[in-house]
């Protein structure tokens, strides 16, 4: 049962490198989300996608890249990474209906 | 300007006695209500839920309340482990959001005392 799985669990970038986080769902959800942790601020919501072919921006996008070509992958492209990035980055999925969402471990990030 | 909003960052409480974690809401468009726990280097877990047509769910140990009119849920834990000791999260969602999309607060630690 591995639910929703992100790669890499840590990763150090330098400021203005670019990465990609990959995320993975074995549960046939159509909506898949990217979610970032900050101290004291909760999650908050990247980008997200309804299906396939299918993505919108969430309460803070920028400089973030979403693409969503299959429904078991949703991959996140930092494009120019910047220290205001570090944070814990999460990963979910959930059916038509919800309202339950399932949640990867986690990407910590820092960038120095 | 944040929608949901727990107000107490730490919460300590011993073992065997009940837990309160509180949780506001700001909109109200919101018609579901979730609880998430969190360890350290883990994801958030999904707990509890609660529709906003409803004013309690109860799930074991774990019992939500909402009262729609103060805009405002908690969780009550009874009686409270050591292992219950995590981050808690209340989120919220609507229905007329596409993707299940979530509202976080900003989180209560739970501390239970052996």
């Amino acid at each position: 049962n591995a639910g929703v799985t992100q790669t890499p669990k840590f990763q150090v970038l330098k400021t203005g490198q670019s990465m990609t986080l990959q995320c993975a769902q074995d549960m046939n959800h159509e909506y898949m989300s990217w979610y970032r942790q900050d101290p004291g601020m909760g999650l908050r919501l990247i980008h997200y996608s309804v299906g396939a072919g299918i993505t919108d921006q969430g309460e803070v996008p920028n400089g973030y890249n979403v693409s969503r070509s299959t429904t078991e992958d949703f991959p996140l492209r930092l494009l120019s990474a910047a220290p205001s990035q570090t944070s814990v980055y999460f990963c979910a999925s959930s059916a038509v209906g919800g309202p339950e969402a399932f949640f990867g471990q986690g990407t910590r990030l820092t960038v120095v | 300007d944040q929608q949901v909003k727990q107000n107490s960052p730490s919460l300590s409480v011993q073992e065997g006695r009940i837990s309160i974690l509180n949780c506001d809401y700001t909109n109200s468009m919101f018609d579901y209500f979730l609880w998430y726990k969190k360890y350290p280097a883990e994801g958030p877990t999904f707990l509890i839920s609660i529709s906003s047509i409803k004013d309690k769910n109860e799930d074991g140990r774990f019992t939500v309340f909402l009262n729609k009119s103060a805009k405002h849920l908690s969780l009550h834990i009874v009686p409270s482990q050591p292992g219950d000791s995590a981050v808690y999260f209340c989120a919220a969602g609507s229905v007329s959001l596409a993707g299940n999309m979530l509202t976080f607060g900003g989180g209560t630690r739970l501390m239970v005392k052996p």
